[in-house]
């Protein structure tokens, strides 16, 4: 089993669409969870950080299940500019690797 | 934002060269990081640098060797690559190395292996 997973997509939505992507990972052990985003030919930038009491800001929203290992993150109200690359990132308690999902693809579409 | 620089953006070169890659921070970061992203694949961590000692080397062939003068400047010396390590080389950098630190990214070198 891979260590994080993440669904590659392309999730096509239209604007205004609520989405939700989750990332699983395999490490009970992970402490720290983070969604970064990727524009096209672009570097990951980071989007949020995600809490055990679950985080939003503005039409995003992050949440962490520890009991079946996953993290979710919602987009509310789809804007074009949201199309991008969504990436997990989970990092384990006495290691400083941080370990990448492949990503999940948007393209919200008019 | 140029938080995080490196050069050259891109760059192409053949199995028997030798080149460098260079990264640079302006964020007063003391943790640096060179990752490899290929297509369809996640990104996959090959080093880091904490106060400029190498804390981790992901089992990362001997054709890549880094390089950290200080805690502002990375580089990364490639000799006689094979085709399958052309990819997006991105540096990054962060305060530290705990387990909470956010990664600051550069835009990446597109490094072409012929």
């Amino acid at each position: 089993r891979k260590e994080v997973e993440q669904d590659p997509g392309p999730f096509n939505v239209p604007e205004g669409a609520t989405v939700a992507f989750n990332c699983t990972y395999s490490n009970s052990a992970s402490q720290s969870f983070f969604w970064y985003r990727q524009d096209c030919r672009k570097e990951p930038k980071l989007l949020m950080s995600v809490y055990s009491s679950g985080n939003e800001d503005g039409r995003f929203t992050a949440q962490l299940n520890r009991a079946s290992q996953y993290i979710s993150l919602l987009i509310r109200d789809s804007k074009l500019s949201d199309s991008a690359t969504y990436l997990c990132v989970v990092m384990t308690g006495g290691s400083y690797i941080p370990t990448f999902g492949r990503g999940t693809s948007l393209i919200v579409h008019p | 934002e140029t938080g995080v620089t490196q050069t050259p953006r891109h760059l192409v070169m053949g199995m028997t060269n030798k080149k460098s890659l260079k990264c640079e921070q302006h964020l007063g970061h003391n943790a640096m990081y060179w990752y490899k992203q290929s297509a369809k694949k996640p990104l996959e961590l090959m080093f880091v640098y904490n106060f400029k000692e190498q804390t981790e080397n992901n089992s990362v062939p001997s054709r890549f060797s880094p390089e950290c003068p200080n805690s502002s400047h990375l580089f990364l010396h490639l000799h006689t690559l094979q085709p399958e390590d052309s990819a997006l080389y991105l540096c990054a950098s962060s305060p530290g190395t705990s387990v909470q630190e956010t990664q600051y990214f550069g835009p990446g070198t597109r490094l072409l292996v012929l």
